[in-house]
């Protein structure tokens, strides 16, 4: 089945130890996205990309990059995790002319 | 500013009941609206959407939502609610691109509890 593959759903890292989150798709879809969501909240949009053009939200602290290799992955890389990045890391994809983002069921990370 | 509201936290109800959540937005236009379930732990799964037409529209697992332009609101029923419904529900709304992203705005979501 065509779907957003995230991995791992669940990773533990450590204070200022860089770590980095993968998501892949078999949609075809141009657009990927990447949510951070933390307990009792919404989805918050950190970045997304259009194809290959790179789209970072205006809040989105530097200490996260993203990285898109070609179409399928896409990675969430958090340079010096802190306390405060402990949340579930959502992936989602859209097709260029569509409207409906289709989500991988995230990953959790937890920060020692 | 745009914004979605979801003015209900928590919702609790027995197994059988009917369910209402409710959605509100604030928009000059008319958006597209979403509604979509997370379980605990798991990443979002769409139940149903709202592009135009029938403003009546269903979605998976029993669900049906009626956007009403006059009251800017996109309410999510189900007639009689399973265990398996207990989850968290956000509703969403996608304003009309402006630079060709569609950009969702989620309100802050209603955590079903269910009662047996």
């Amino acid at each position: 089945d065509a779907m957003v593959i995230q991995n791992p759903r669940y990773q533990v890292t450590q204070f200022g130890k860089p770590v980095t989150l993968s998501c892949s798709q078999t949609l075809n879809h141009n657009v990927m996205y990447w949510y951070q969501q933390k307990s009792s909240q919404a989805p918050k949009l950190l970045f997304h990309y259009y194809d290959k053009d790179f789209n970072n939200e205006a809040d989105t602290p530097d200490n996260f990059q993203s990285r898109r290799p070609n179409t399928s992955f896409c990675f969430l890389d958090i340079r010096s995790p802190g306390l405060g990045d402990a949340a579930m890391y959502l992936c989602a994809t859209r097709r260029g002319m569509g409207e409906t983002q289709y989500f991988g069921p995230g990953t959790r990370l937890l920060v020692l | 500013a745009q914004s979605v509201t979801q003015p209900d936290i928590h919702i609790t109800v027995s197994e059988g009941a009917s369910l209402e959540l409710r959605c509100n937005y604030s928009y000059g236009a008319t958006p597209y609206l979403f509604w979509y379930v997370q379980s605990p732990g798991q990443g979002l799964q769409l139940l149903l959407k709202y592009f135009s037409g029938d403003t009546l529209v269903q979605g998976i697992k029993g669900f049906e939502a009626e956007f009403k332009r006059s009251q800017s609101s996109f309410n999510l029923r189900k007639p009689s609610v399973h265990w398996s419904d207990a989850a968290e529900y956000f509703c969403a709304v996608v304003l009309l691109p402006t630079s060709g992203t569609y950009k969702y705005i989620f309100g802050t979501g209603t955590r079903l509890k269910v009662l047996a």
